[in-house]
């Protein structure tokens, strides 16, 4: 089975910019769940999408969006970029939401703001 | 606050040694326990889940959880060089997906 795919894997973007990020999750699986990894804030949840909907959120700003589309796969968006925001953003994809369930992430998309 | 906790290290051991690495976590309504293995420059890769109280055996790897003490472990037998990488502990509940992250352990295994 193929692992979850995430592009584009590096981008550089410039103050006040918007970016818009993307992920596969691996074949039947219905959740996605994006992070934001820096290293002095270590893996920060963002939000997970199943079934189109997002069901949970962390401490992010309303700046970073996302969606997910019928066949699973999600988008991300952050607007308003600033220099704080450059980090590595993975996405992890779940069978299901809930219950005991393993997650497994993609590559990850280097975002280097300037 | 759901708080992941971990010895940032670093940790070395010599190669074939038992490498211990620890997490404790606030939240007592988690369910899921898991460990992460990532190496430098590289995303996060699972190596071990644990759900029940007790020791979880894969290989060199063995995963201990203790939900009395919000204490998860994760011991790396014979360990290799290339065992050498950040091991992050993470934790859920039930409901939803989300995972909270320990800030990882670095671990060096010298040859």
């Amino acid at each position: 089975k193929a692992g979850v795919t995430q592009t584009p894997r590096y981008l550089i973007k410039t103050r006040g910019q918007q970016v818009t990020l993307s992920c596969s999750p691996i074949s039947g699986h219905r959740s996605v769940s994006w992070y934001q990894q820096t290293p002095g804030q270590g893996l920060q949840f963002l939000f997970e999408y199943f079934s189109e909907t997002q069901r949970n959120k962390g401490n992010f700003p309303g700046r970073f969006s996302g969606r997910q589309f019928s066949n699973s796969r999600s988008e991300m968006n952050v607007s308003t970029l600033e220099l704080g925001d450059s980090a590595l953003y993975l996405c992890a994809s779940s069978p299901r939401t809930g219950g005991f369930n393993e997650q497994y992430f993609g590559p990850g998309t280097r975002l280097t703001v300037t | 606050q759901k708080e992941v906790e971990q010895n940032s290290g670093p940790l070395s051991v010599p190669e074939g040694a038992i490498a211990s690495l620890n997490c404790t976590y606030s939240d007592r309504g988690s369910q899921s326990f898991f460990w992460y293995r990532q190496y430098s420059g590289k995303s996060p890769e699972l190596i071990m889940s644990i759900y029940s109280n007790g020791d979880k055996e894969d290989g060199r790897f063995t995963a201990q959880l203790n939900k009395a003490s919000q204490y998860v472990s994760l011991l790396i037998r014979d360990s290799q060089p290339s065992d050498s990488a950040t091991y992050l502990c993470a934790v859920k509940t039930n409901t939803g997906n989300q995972f909270y992250f320990g800030t990882g352990t670095s671990l060096t295994v010298i040859p």
